[in-house]
């Protein structure tokens, strides 16, 4: 149990579809992070929240939305994506001001 | 531009041994380490960190040396085990100069394979 619990652990969608990534963390962490990892690229930071209110978006098209309901949710609402959106996508969390982030264990995506 | 460079994209060592992995960055803001090491199909998992007021910081079998002037840093597994066997990753933060100091940069990892 790490803290961080992501789902659906695997999810093959088509290019038409709508679908959403949930993550939640059991930490009473303020800060909460969206992470894609691609084959033989380093971790790319998507998005980050803290207090529910969204700080950073990395240049991250509009086909990924992001949603914080809470500190302790966060989603990823997929539409429209294309094949090379295929990809680990890994959520984080970790107190407001600390920068050991604690992982959860990432939603293989495949968009077919 | 990569900030955090792990150059080797894979190390292979026997039971026993020092595994050492290395990491150099660029970015002269960079004042907080970090390790974390992978298994396939689970999540990055933390291991050990530095700040920048250090050189040097032990926590059992691992260690992390940090050479500020080389802006270069190093993960020593001593002894090494077949379980340590795993994608390891460095980060970098900027925890002191605030705003986004929570964002980590990663490099793009090294595979470790420790042989029994």
């Amino acid at each position: 149990e790490t803290g961080v619990t992501q789902t659906p652990r695997h999810l093959v969608m088509g290019m038409t579809n709508k679908k959403s990534l949930k993550c939640e963390q059991h930490l009473g962490h303020n800060a909460m992070y969206w992470y894609k990892q691609s084959a033989k690229k380093p971790l790319e930071l998507m998005f980050v929240y803290s207090l529910e209110e969204r700080v950073e978006n990395n240049s991250v098209p509009s086909r990924f939305s992001p949603e914080c309901p809470n500190s302790s949710h966060l989603f990823l609402h997929l539409h429209t994506l294309q094949p090379e959106d295929s990809a680990l996508y890994l959520c984080a969390s970790s107190q407001e001001r600390g920068t050991e982030a604690f992982f959860g264990q990432g939603t293989r995506l495949t968009v077919v | 531009d990569q900030q955090v460079k792990q150059n080797s994209p894979s190390l292979s060592v026997q039971e026993g041994r020092i595994s050492i992995l290395n990491c150099d960055y660029t970015n002269s803001m960079f004042d907080y380490f970090l390790w974390y090491k992978k298994y396939p199909a689970e999540g990055p998992t933390f291991l050990i960190s530095i700040s920048s007021i250090k050189d040097k910081n032990e926590d059992g079998r691992f260690t992390v040396f940090l050479n500020k002037s080389a802006k270069h840093l190093s993960l020593h597994i001593v002894p090494s085990q077949p379980g340590d066997s795993a994608v390891y990753f460095c980060a970098a933060s900027a925890m002191m100069s605030g705003g986004s100091n929570y964002k980590l940069t990663f490099g793009k990892g090294t595979l470790l394979t420790v042989n029994p």
